[in-house]
């Protein structure tokens, strides 16, 4: 079956230091690998997207994210941190045409000042 | 464009009662989601809907829960004789290009049973 996996539930960064957000997929057919940012009480924001066109995709916010098929990752980075990334990251794939979302548990970035 | 709405926003049941949730799709989309959020968990695929029609219910449970989306106004989630584990986020997300799998959540439903 087809999953997605977040490394870190939590993950905290001072404000201007890297972020590093990691998902690892499980897939034998190449998938379409979503970031959506969610701040509390609040619905899923699209981040960014790959769908089999470049492998460096670039979003909203100052946030990229890299596919690389041979490790089977689509980690999520932004060279420098703001407070108002503070949120939860979910990555997600979905499988074919018209398909489900399938999503990470999730990661709470934490920003220290 | 209004994006996905969802209403209510909070929505408190007793144990027994009905629970109905509404998702008004963005304009143009025919293609629906409904994913549930449960306290300390990541989002889980419930169904996917088109115009009157349910394409894949298979994340929905087997009982008390119903899913529409008739070829007029918005899609109902339907939760029946709620019980405490139906407490949660019920999130609608719709779509308009699958070929990209691309969806736009709305900003949830947070159910409460007491």
């Amino acid at each position: 079956a087809q999953s997605v996996t977040q490394l870190g539930s939590h993950v905290s960064v001072s404000e201007g230091a890297l972020v590093l957000l990691r998902c690892n997929y499980s897939s034998s057919v190449p998938p379409y690998l979503f970031w959506y940012v969610q701040y509390p009480n609040q619905g899923l924001q699209l981040l960014l997207k790959y769908t089999s066109a470049a492998t460096l995709v670039k979003g909203i916010n100052g946030f990229e994210a890299e596919f690389k098929k041979s490790e089977t990752s689509f980690h999520l980075t932004k060279p420098s941190a703001h407070m108002s990334d503070a949120a939860e990251y979910f990555c997600a794939v979905s499988f074919g045409y018209g398909n489900k979302l399938v999503f990470g548990a999730g990661t709470i970035l934490r920003v220290k000042s | 464009n209004a994006g996905v709405m969802q209403n209510p926003r909070h929505l408190v049941r007793r144990r027994g009662q009905e629970a109905r949730l509404r998702c008004s799709p963005m304009k143009g989309h025919s293609h629906v989601y409904w994913y549930r959020q449960l306290p300390e968990e990541g989002l889980k695929f419930m169904v996917y809907l088109q115009k009157e029609n349910i394409i894949d219910e298979s994340g929905m449970p087997k009982e008390r829960f119903s899913a529409e989306f008739p070829k007029e106004g918005p899609s109902i989630l339907r939760i029946q004789q709620v019980v405490r584990g139906d407490s949660a986020a019920y999130f609608c997300a719709s779509s308009l290009d699958l070929a990209t799998g691309e969806q736009y959540f709305g900003p949830g439903t947070r159910l409460t049973v007491t």
